[in-house]
């Protein structure tokens, strides 16, 4: 079946454009994440979503971070006026509910490079 | 505060020997652990979890064993093969969080040599 696929996989970026991010999970997965991941480190949590309930924000990096799934589906991870430090691959991970939801299933990712 | 760190960066084994992954953590209130695998270019793909009733947990060619004790786990993979080539993050879930967020530690490189 379709796993969790994000667009676009690359993305170069000069230092204070905006960038939209788009994740679309696993259909059914009630949950949605989105993590951080700079090279050679693990991934970092940004924001978690349930349904379209965005219920922790706690690791988005700055206000100019902005997560959203509108339908409950798709996602879309906003980085406005894009710094050289928000070079990094932002994954995308989807997951059911109720015992499960730490076996998340994660996308490709997409590989920003703010130059 | 919660951390979730690994003691080798890199790990080199001949294929068909068994492969160990250690993994330290800091919160002795931790009662959940994850180990996933991810491959060059790919996202994180779960593989094995353990929660901390449970000493030792088997899956398909992989073993975890959680020593709350010394707050040490680790991920054993049996006849490695050159599949198995990938970088391995043991996580968690923070304290207090039921929402599914994980932390995840630094990593793990297996290399398998033909």
């Amino acid at each position: 079946g379709a796993g969790v696929s994000q667009s676009p996989r690359y993305k170069v970026a000069k230092r204070g454009q905006d960038v939209a991010l788009r994740c679309d999970p696993i259909s059914g997965h009630v949950s949605l994440f989105w993590y951080q991941q700079a090279l050679g480190q693990g991934p970092e949590f940004l924001t978690y979503f349930q349904n379209e309930a965005q219920l922790d924000k706690s690791g988005l990096p700055s206000d100019r971070f902005f997560a959203e799934r509108p339908e409950g589906s798709v996602s879309t991870l906003k980085i406005q006026r894009t710094q050289q430090e928000d070079s990094a691959v932002y994954l995308c991970a989807s997951s059911q509910t109720s015992g499960r939801v730490y076996e998340q299933y994660f996308g490709p990712g997409t590989r920003l490079t703010v130059t | 505060g919660e951390s979730v760190g690994l003691h080798l960066p890199t790990l080199s084994v001949q294929e068909g020997d068994n492969s160990i992954i250690n993994c330290a953590y800091s919160n002795s209130a931790s009662d959940y652990f994850i180990w996933y695998k991810q491959e060059s270019g790919k996202g994180p793909q779960f593989i094995i979890d353990i929660r901390s009733n449970m000493d030792k947990r088997q899956g398909q060619r992989v073993t975890v064993l959680l020593n709350k004790t010394v707050k040490h786990l680790s991920l054993q993979i049996a006849a490695t093969q050159p599949g198995d080539s990938a970088v391995y993050f043991c996580a968690e879930p923070p304290q207090y969080n039921q929402g599914g967020k994980l932390i995840f530690g630094q990593g793990t490189e297996l290399s398998v040599k033909p």
